[in-house]
C-alpha cells in the first residue's frame, strides 16, 4: 500500500476553471515532487519541494502553481489549463532531496475539455 | 550525468516463462538504481533497487535484479511468469533527480 495519498482520483474540468490536486504524506519524507505522466511514457519531473521550498522548477507553465503547506502537504493549483495537460499527475516523496528512494501516490487523472 | 535505456518496448512472455527486462545505465558515480512496475490505472510501485552490497537484489512478486557494473547493466527477471504480472516497468537511476528510462510494457500470454 502506498503511503502517499492524492486526491482527486479523477478531475475533469473545463479551460476556464480553478481546480487543485492534493497529495499527503505520512513517512515523515522532507521532499515532495509533483510528476506529469502521458499514457505509456515516463513520468516527468514537474516540480520539486525541499523542506517545504520550491527547489525545482522545470520550466513548468504558470498556469500550474505548487503549494507546500507543510512538510506531509503538497498541492498543485491549476487554472486556466489546455487540453494537452490531460494527464496523470503523480505525486511523490522521498526522505530528503538526496533521498535514495522515492515512491509514489496512485496518481490523480485530469481530463481538460 | 546518468540516464538508463531500457531495451525494448513492449515484451510478451507466455504464462510460466522466463520474464527479462533489459535496462543498462550511464552514470559517472557509483549508482543508485531502481526497478518501478506500474499497473493500469495505478501509480509507479518500486519493485526493488540497488544502493550498495550485494549485486543480486531481490524484490516483491518474485522479482530480481543484478547490478554488473562491468556490463553497465540492471537487468530485471523472474523466473515464471504470471498473468498479474501484466504492467508497465521503468527502470531509473538516482543523481541530481530520478532519471527514467521509456519504459518496457510486459504483456503476458495465457
Amino acid at each position: 500500500d502506498t503511503e502517499v495519498t492524492q486526491t482527486p482520483k479523477h478531475l475533469v474540468m473545463g479551460m476556464t476553471n480553478k481546480k487543485s490536486l492534493k497529495c499527503e504524506q505520512h513517512m515523515g519524507h522532507r521532499a515532495m515532487y509533483w510528476y506529469k505522466q502521458k499514457a505509456k511514457k515516463p513520468p516527468e519531473l514537474m516540480f520539486v519541494y525541499s523542506y517545504e521550498k520550491l527547489s525545482i522548477n522545470e520550466s513548468v507553465p504558470s498556469r500550474f502553481s505548487p503549494e507546500c503547506p507543510n512538510s506531509s502537504l503538497l498541492n498543485l493549483h491549476l487554472h486556466a489549463l489546455q487540453p494537452e495537460d490531460s494527464a496523470l499527475y503523480l505525486c511523490a516523496s522521498s526522505q530528503g532531496e538526496r533521498g535514495n528512494t522515492i515512491y509514489f501516490g496512485e496518481g490523480s487523472w485530469l481530463t481538460v475539455v | 550525468a546518468q540516464s538508463v535505456t531500457q531495451l525494448g518496448s513492449h515484451v510478451s512472455v507466455s504464462e510460466g516463462a522466463l520474464v527479462l527486462l533489459r535496462c543498462n545505465y550511464s552514470s559517472s558515480v557509483p549508482p543508485y538504481l531502481f526497478w518501478y512496475v506500474q499497473y493500469p490505472n495505478q501509480g509507479l510501485q518500486l519493485l526493488l533497487k540497488y544502493t550498495t552490497g550485494a549485486t543480486l537484489v531481490k524484490g516483491i512478486n518474485g522479482f530480481e535484479a543484478e547490478f554488473k557494473k562491468s556490463e553497465t547493466s540492471f537487468h530485471l527477471t523472474k523466473p515464471s511468469a504470471h498473468m498479474s504480472d501484466a504492467a508497465e516497468y521503468f527502470c531509473a537511476v538516482r543523481g541530481n533527480q530520478f532519471y527514467f528510462g521509456t519504459g518496457t510494457s510486459l504483456t503476458v500470454i495465457p
